[in-house]
């Protein structure tokens, strides 16, 4: 099964609003990203989570807040957000990060359509 | 620095025919990887196809298949008898072996197919 679940499908929040994205994979992958995607471009990372430890910030505002309770499980908590924050949110996994020689494929999961009001 | 880019912002093709897709990309590695990632609107990214660099033979996937060209940091995507299912935006990635998993992405190709 080859899955990346993402919950919820559509989000709206108020710039004073705090909410939770949601990300679950099940194929044993030990490494998990958070991408932001605006419309008509490229995914661009946010963080990467390896064997559930933080490895990669891309300097992303503390507004976003993300955490990795285990293996298969991502959430991006969100607060006091802006609404130049409205985007796409991706979440993927891939079997390892930065190991070896061969990168490992990403999975993608569908996504979470944010809007900031 | 590590680039990937897409000329075409948006191409075109007829249901049946055949469609190519261009990326360049600049690198000093010599050993790398080389992805399509396809983007159906409103649907989530999957991998297409990928290229190991080391690899003369153009990799293959049913109807999707490269034309990779090392010397010319070329790595293009041809669509073979294509469907309206086809229909999404592309992207072309490569990961710098420096970054780890790190995807440099291009800056995507829409395609759209008439029926």
């Amino acid at each position: 099964d080859t899955e990346v679940t993402q919950t919820p499908k559509h989000l709206v929040m108020g710039m004073t609003n705090k909410k939770s994205l949601k990300c679950e994979q099940h194929m044993g992958h030990r490494a998990m990203y958070w991408y932001k995607q605006k419309a008509k471009k490229p995914p661009e990372l946010m963080f990467v989570y390896s064997y559930e430890k933080l490895s990669i910030n891309e300097s992303v505002p503390s507004r976003f807040s993300p955490e990795c309770p285990n293996s298969s499980l991502l959430n991006l908590h969100l607060h006091a957000l802006q609404p130049e924050d409205s985007a796409l949110y991706l979440c993927a996994s891939s079997l390892l990060w930065g190991a070896g020689d061969v990168p490992d494929t990403q999975y993608f999961g569908p996504g979470t359509r944010l809007t900031v009001l | 620095a590590q680039t990937v880019t897409q000329s075409q912002p948006e191409m075109s093709v007829q249901e049946a025919e055949t469609v190519t897709l261009s990326c360049t990309y600049d690198t000093s590695e010599s050993d790398y990887y080389l992805f399509w990632y396809k983007q159906p609107p409103s649907r989530q990214m999957i991998l297409v196809i990928r290229q190991e660099a080391y690899k003369q033979q153009n990799a293959t996937e049913n109807r999707f298949s490269v034309n990779f060209q090392k010397a010319a940091k070329s790595f293009s995507l041809k669509i073979s008898d294509s469907q309206l299912g086809d229909a999404a935006m592309y992207f072309c990635a490569y990961p710098p072996r420096e970054y780890g998993n790190k995807l440099v992405f291009g800056a995507g190709t829409i395609l759209r197919v008439k029926s």
